[in-house]
C-alpha cells in the first residue's frame, strides 16, 4: 500500500474563487486520480494526472475548471476554478502503486458558499 | 456505455451473514474491487477479483462470474463496525481508471 496525504482535509470558500488540493505519496507511483464525491453519491472520476504531461480528463470535465499538474511521481495538484455551490463535493486522490490495486486518500470536503 | 449496479440500502443483523450484489456492463474487464467507505472517510480497499470464483479474506469473501458479469461481496459474523457503504468498482481496461457503482449502505443493527 502506499501512505497518502491530501491537504486541506476541508475548506469552504466564495464562488468564484479557486482551490488548489495537493496529494503527497509516501514513494513512487506509476499512477495518480483525482476523484469527485458530490453529496450521496459515488465517486466519478475526473482525470488521470500523468507525470510530466498534461492531465487526461474524463468526459465532462475540462482543464479550465479543474487544472491539474503532476511535477513528479509523488506528488500532484488538483485545482477547482471558479468555483460554484454545484462544486462543493470531496475530492479525492488515489494512486496506484501496484498491480491494479488503487489506494485513496482522505480527501478534501468542499463546500462554495 | 459502462453501466455498474448495486442495491442502494441494505440492513442486517449483528453476527449474521449478509450479500451484496453488484452487477456489471462496461466496455472491458481488467479486474473488479470492493471498497468500504465509512461516512466522513476516505474508501479503503477490501478485496479484488481478476479470475473467476471466490477470494476469501478473513470475515469478507468475493465472488466473480466474468460470463455473467456479476460479483457479490459476503460479510461473515456481521459487527456494528461494518455499518458502512460499499462500492463495488470495475477496471475496464489496462489504463488503472475505476467505474464505481452507487454504493451499498449497510446498516447493522443489534
Amino acid at each position: 500500500s502506499a501512505v497518502i496525504s491530501q491537504k486541506p482535509s476541508r475548506d469552504i470558500c466564495q464562488r468564484g474563487t479557486s482551490l488548489t488540493i495537493q496529494c503527497q505519496v509516501d514513494s513512487q507511483v506509476t499512477m495518480m486520480f483525482w476523484y469527485r464525491q458530490q453529496p450521496g453519491q459515488s465517486l466519478t472520476l475526473i482525470a488521470t494526472a500523468n507525470q510530466g504531461s498534461e492531465a487526461t480528463y474524463e468526459s465532462g470535465f475540462v482543464i479550465d475548471k479543474f487544472p491539474i499538474s503532476r511535477p513528479n511521481l509523488t506528488f500532484s495538484t488538483l485545482t477547482v476554478s471558479n468555483m460554484s455551490p454545484e462544486d462543493s463535493s470531496i475530492y479525492l486522490c488515489s494512486v496506484g502503486p501496484s498491480g491494479n490495486i488503487q489506494y485513496f486518500g482522505a480527501g478534501t470536503r468542499l463546500s462554495v458558499l | 456505455g459502462q453501466n455498474i449496479d448495486q442495491p442502494t440500502e441494505m440492513t442486517a443483523t449483528e453476527g449474521a451473514i449478509v450479500q451484496i450484489n453488484c452487477t456489471y456492463q462496461t466496455s472491458g474487464f481488467n479486474g473488479l474491487f470492493w471498497y468500504q467507505q465509512h461516512a466522513g472517510e476516505a474508501p479503503t480497499f477490501l478485496s479484488y477479483n481478476v479470475l473467476d470464483g471466490l477470494e476469501e479474506k478473513g470475515r469478507f469473501s468475493s465472488f466473480l462470474s466474468r460470463s455473467k458479469g456479476y460479483s457479490y461481496l459476503l460479510l461473515k459474523e456481521l459487527q456494528m463496525k461494518d455499518s458502512a457503504s460499499y462500492l463495488c468498482a470495475v477496471n475496464p481496461s489496462n489504463t488503472g481508471k475505476l467505474i464505481f457503482g452507487q454504493g451499498t449502505t449497510l446498516q447493522v443493527k443489534p
